[in-house]
């Protein structure tokens, strides 16, 4: 399986600010996913990055909020815009394509705290 | 549409016995994958083990098992002989086929299992 590595693993950032995260992995995929995970909730897709096309957002997520960006088949960047403390969350990269090669594989994660 | 449920939000088992739990899905898609991840105290997540929808056998890696009964559309994963560091969060997951699209994945709520020594 794909090899993800995702960085920052965590941050503290002021409110109004902007985060951007970045995933990197180690082989050509079709299609990456990024996904919050609020305290104690489950993981929600925000929006699936498409290499040379727009990305596609999940109900409830605005491009403004989340712009991303997928340059090439191994690396996208997800930016947290104007933060506010309800943005403090997990925020992980996944990777997609069948699932007995890529399928299964998460990014390690970039734990945000936004004071 | 597709979804997955996971009834037990908290579980608990005593070291060296085993624990089932539970997770239900829908899905109108014929091809489809199944997943299970631990999720620690640190927030990553660790892929356990993968069941397809086409697979005839039930899926095994180690300690842990899948249960999985197509007709009622359930997903369970067993783990046997319980450790003090299996403690952590448990997502099942389901991701669909490419007739859907997508290949994105869902998760359930998670059950948060605790081991007691």
């Amino acid at each position: 399986s794909a090899v993800i590595s995702q960085k920052p693993s965590r941050d503290i950032c002021q409110r109004g600010t902007s985060l951007t995260i970045q995933c990197q992995v180690d082989s050509q995929v079709t299609m990456m996913f990024w996904y919050r995970q609020q305290p104690g909730q489950s993981l929600t897709l925000i929006a699936t990055a498409n290499q040379g096309s727009e990305a596609t957002y999940e109900s409830g997520f605005v491009i403004d909020k989340f712009p991303i960006s997928r340059p090439n088949l191994t690396f996208s960047t997800l930016t947290v815009s104007n933060m506010s403390p309800e943005d403090s969350s997990i925020y992980l990269c996944s990777v997609g394509g069948r699932a007995d090669s890529y399928g299964y594989t998460f990014g390690s994660g970039t734990r945000l705290t936004v004071v | 549409a597709q979804k997955i449920t996971q009834t037990q939000p908290g579980m608990f088992v005593q070291e060296k016995e085993a624990v089932t739990l539970d997770c239900t899905y829908d899905t109108s898609d014929p091809s489809y994958g199944l997943f299970w991840y631990k999720q620690p105290s640190s927030g990553e997540m660790i892929f356990l083990i993968y069941q397809g929808s086409y697979d005839q056998q039930n899926a095994t890696e180690g300690r842990y098992s899948l249960n999985f009964q197509k007709a009622r559309k359930s997903a369970n994963l067993v783990i046997s002989a319980s450790q003090l560091g299996d403690s952590a969060m448990y997502f099942c997951a389901m991701r669909e086929g490419p007739e859907s699209g997508g290949f994105k994945t869902i998760f359930g709520a998670g059950t948060r299992l605790f081991v007691k020594a």
